[in-house]
């Protein structure tokens, strides 16, 4: 089955401890891309990448890194969590149109809290 | 950014009726996606249209895109209790070899039966 996995989809943590979100995807997609979503605020994207080791920021990279060593997996990394990254993430990934991306398969999400 | 932006921010309809909604942008796109949400689940495609497109269609799904106007409609007609979802618009755009995604705040559509 094809899919976008997430883990873990539930975590509390505390300031500074860092964590790390696992993203990982079956379809052999080149593009893959975290976003996080706030009320009020919609879907806000923090990183993507188009495909093996190239990475880009999104629109709120600031807190997070990201690492593309194979083409399966995305991991986004907080290296010291803060309250204001308490949030609901998204991993999607999707093939490369020429000019664009094409339809985006999410994940579950995962729902951080920062304490 | 050039973040897509949904009107209405909700809308409450009865089941049976048709629903709107809009989506503006503001620079030059690559495509145009739809995306539907319910509640704090993973997003869910419905329809991509592209720059060169005015008009797909998809089941009860109707989108337009009026790329003068920088503007996009999701027309859902014969709603149905089970479209009660959040709706999202993302503008794919590229620029310098880079290719951002960017979605907008949603319409929050409720359907009654």
């Amino acid at each position: 089955e094809a899919q976008v996995t997430q883990n873990p989809r539930y975590l509390i943590t505390v300031t500074g401890k860092k964590l790390t979100v696992t993203c990982s995807q079956n379809m052999n997609h080149e593009y893959m891309s975290w976003y996080r979503q706030d009320p009020g605020l919609g879907l806000r994207q923090i990183y993507y990448s188009m495909n093996v080791e190239v990475t880009d920021k999104g629109d709120v990279p600031e807190g997070y890194k990201v690492s593309r060593k194979e083409k399966r997996n995305f991991p986004l990394i907080l290296e010291s969590p803060s309250p204001n990254q308490t949030s609901l993430y998204f991993c999607a990934s999707s093939l490369i149109l020429a000019g664009g991306t094409d339809t985006q398969y999410f994940g579950p999400g995962t729902r951080l809290t920062v304490l | 950014s050039q973040q897509g932006e949904e009107d209405p921010q909700a809308l409450s309809i009865q089941e049976g009726e048709n629903a709107t909604m809009n989506c503006s942008y503001k620079t030059s796109i690559n495509n145009l996606q739809w995306y539907r949400q319910n509640s704090g689940r993973g997003l869910v495609h419905l329809i991509l249209i592209r720059s060169n497109e005015r008009e797909k269609h998809s089941g009860r799904l109707r989108v337009t895109l009026d790329t003068s106007k920088k503007s996009s409609s999701l027309l859902i007609t014969a709603s149905r209790a089970a479209d009660t979802a959040s709706y999202f618009c993302a503008t794919g755009h590229s620029g310098a070899g880079s290719y951002q995604l960017t979605f907008g705040k949603g319409t929050k559509l409720s359907v009654i039966p």
